[in-house]
């Protein structure tokens, strides 16, 4: 069975980094084709793919966040992080991570958790 | 970058009826990787649609994929209470940068 749950903390400051780590069990981010990526959905509005990192270690970011955005894997800890640094309030969002792979979009989510930029 | 559209911005409809989706893509989708998701508030989504037409794993069959390079529909035959929600397209071709359209919302009319 496979489960994600991403963690974090749920209030950050203007210009922070944020650091989110998805932890995840069923599967491993060692076997071929496997990737875990993250999406973000700011409230009331779409989703947005912000990054993805495969077994191999290649590696996509969103262009526009691209600048901001870092993606790691620590396969020991089954664990995939994402940072974004110079929070802002418009990075307001709920975060999601998901399995994802060579050929299939995302299978498998978690159940999102809720970052609110404020000071 | 590949920016994905989708129409209407919102669906209003009865139950028992059928819904027409459209997501059109500025450019050729590689090898049709074209996904589709259903999302119910206060929820992830949960994807329907892989490869343009296949369905995922316990989806049921009156939803649909079609479509090809630029122009993708997804139809949900007859819709049932459970299938008023938001739909997402993505695509996934353009690896590893992909893109979400910006939504259909189905809503009982």
């Amino acid at each position: 069975q496979i489960t994600l749950k991403e963690s974090g903390p749920t209030l950050v400051k203007p210009t922070q980094t944020l650091t989110l780590t998805c932890s995840f069990s069923g599967f491993s981010v060692t076997t071929y084709g496997v990737g875990v990526g993250w999406i973000r959905q700011p409230p009331g509005k779409a989703l947005e793919w912000l990054a993805l990192i495969y077994w191999d270690d290649d590696k996509g970011y969103n262009p526009s966040l691209k600048s901001r955005l870092t993606i790691s894997k620590d396969t020991s800890k089954n664990q995939v992080v994402l940072t974004l640094t110079n929070m802002d309030p418009v990075d307001t969002a709920t975060y999601y991570c998901a399995t994802a792979g060579l050929a299939t979009p995302f299978d498998y989510w978690g159940q999102g958790t809720l970052v609110t930029v404020s000071s | 970058e590949l920016v994905l559209t989708q129409s209407p911005g919102t669906l209003s409809l009865s139950p028992g009826e059928r819904a027409t989706l459209s997501c059109r893509a500025s450019q050729s989708v590689t090898n049709n990787y074209l996904a589709w998701y259903q999302q119910k508030p206060g929820q992830a989504p949960r994807l329907l649609i892989y490869g343009a037409s296949s369905r995922a794993t316990g989806i049921p069959d009156r939803f649909s994929g079609s479509g090809s390079e630029t122009d993708f529909t997804l139809t949900i035959s007859r819709l049932e209470p459970e299938d008023f929600a938001v739909y997402y397209c993505q695509q996934y071709g353009s690896s590893p940068t992909w893109t979400f359209g910006q939504g259909t919302k189905v809503e009982i009319k």
